[in-house]
């Protein structure tokens, strides 16, 4: 069975300090996909970065970071110099031919910048 | 380009009511899958429409129904609306039934009272 985990519900930080949000899935298959999406207090789930399973490079994007570890079976997500727009629920989701590709979602972390 | 819309944003029903809601896909693609979000959760799949058809189907009753038209668009219909049914519906848009990037929308609010 497939599973994504987001231990951590609700992270509490103040304004440009770095807050990492975990991400451990669970998956059999040898091909599968990992997403970070946003949501914030509108509703809309804004897409953040896809990863496949055989691409275990960091990627950095701006503020943004993700660190995958296929030994670990994490897919964690940093923001450095956090900022009060980046208030919002994150949620990591999985995919891959088991669902039929449909995202298997984590609980999801709400994070809270404070100014 | 606009992206997934959805309609209405919000509506208030009563138990037992049924209701319709509706979803246009980002331009280009042609799959639609229907979410709920219950408050503070993640969202649960509904079902896909693919091509006019139901591809995929997660864990809902049958009260829980919808359909696609050429235009790619697709409806969300829920019969004899229960108090539970009360969510966030989300729909999100994708190519080919594949995993290579769901668009979604800002859903619709559903309060059953």
């Amino acid at each position: 069975a497939q599973k994504v985990t987001q231990a951590q519900t609700e992270i509490s930080v103040v304004e440009k300090e770095d807050v990492t949000l975990d991400c451990v899935y669970e998956t059999r298959d040898t091909t599968y996909y990992l997403f970070w999406y946003k949501q914030p207090p509108s509703g809309e789930l804004v897409f953040l970065i896809r990863r496949n399973s055989f691409d275990e490079q960091n990627e950095i994007s701006g503020r943004y970071s993700w660190n995958f570890q296929k030994s670990t079976s994490s897919f964690n997500f940093t923001i450095t110099a956090s900022q009060v727009v980046d208030s919002a629920v994150y949620f990591c989701a999985l995919t891959s031919g088991d669902s039929n590709y449909q995202l298997i979602w984590g609980a999801g972390t709400k994070l809270i910048i404070k100014p | 380009d606009a992206g997934v819309t959805q309609s209405p944003t919000h509506l208030i029903k009563t138990r037992g009511q049924q209701v319709t809601l509706r979803c246009s896909p980002k331009s280009g693609h042609d799959t639609v899958s229907w979410y709920q979000q219950a408050l503070g959760q993640g969202p649960q799949f509904i079902f896909q429409y693919y091509e006019e058809e139901e591809r995929q189907r997660g864990n809902f009753p049958d009260r829980f129904s919808g359909h696609q038209f050429p235009n790619y668009s697709s409806e969300l219909n829920v019969n004899a609306l229960l108090l539970g049914d009360s969510a966030l519906y989300l729909c999100a848009s994708s190519l080919d039934l594949g995993p290579y990037g769901y668009t979604f929308g800002s859903g619709t609010r559903l309060t059953v009272v």
